[in-house]
């Protein structure tokens, strides 16, 4: 069965501490791996698609990087509002539409 | 740029009755999602759809059905709603059958007392 591990649940960070958030996953066959950010009460903003091993984004303070059984999100120098939950999530081949997500990571960083 | 729209923002239901979210996709989008997320936990899939026919199933219960129509919007109807189906409604869109990338809406936060 699919399935995708966030680590940490939860993660403080001091202002300009850099850090890495963990997406563990297994699917039979990986068509897509996404990262997503979401504040309190609102919808999931998309951040990056990845579909290779060795693959990486990055935007602003984000960066994310792909293995064959995992995928980080690194922040760098990390800022208040950049507080937020990441969510990662997987699409497996076969003609499936649907993400598994995973329970995310709740990220708060201090001034 | 335009953005996946849901209506209505907040419902608040009593126990058994029903209720309708409205889902407006990306403009050329044809493809649309419908996701439940309880508080605390991550969006759970229910349905989606693709050129207006079904494309993938969930855990959407049998109370709950939902069509998308020529326009590509889409609709959730929810009967004999439970206590237990408070949570946030997202709804997703995305450009093409396979499209990778889903777009979500801002929710609708449903109640049900």
């Amino acid at each position: 069965e699919d399935q995708v591990t966030q680590s940490p649940e939860a993660l403080r960070l001091q202002e300009g501490e850099s850090s890495s958030l963990n997406c563990s996953y297994t699917v039979s066959g990986l068509r897509g791996l996404f990262w997503y950010r979401q504040d309190p009460g609102k919808g999931p903003e998309f951040l990056f698609t990845l579909y290779s091993a060795g693959e990486e984004k990055e935007k602003e303070r984000l960066k994310a990087t792909l293995t064959k059984k995992e995928s980080f999100l690194h922040i760098t120098a990390p800022k208040p509002e950049d507080s937020a939950t990441y969510l990662c999530a997987v699409r497996g081949v076969g003609g499936t539409y649907k993400y598994i997500f995973g329970t995310g990571t709740r990220l708060k960083v201090l001034a | 740029a335009a953005g996946v729209i849901q209506s209505p923002r907040h419902l608040i239901k009593e126990k058994r009755e029903t209720a309708t979210l409205k889902c407006y996709p990306i403009p050329r989008h044809d493809t649309v999602y419908w996701y439940q997320q309880g508080p605390g936990q991550d969006p759970q899939f229910l349905i989606s759809f693709y050129e207006k026919m079904q494309s993938d199933k969930g855990s959407i219960p049998d109370r709950f059905s939902a069509q998308q129509f020529s326009d590509y919007h889409s609709e959730l109807n929810m009967s004999s709603l439970e206590l237990g189906d408070s949570a946030l409604y997202f709804c997703a869109s995305s450009l093409g059958g396979m499209g990778d990338e889903q777009f979500f809406g801002p929710g609708t936060r449903l109640t049900v007392l």
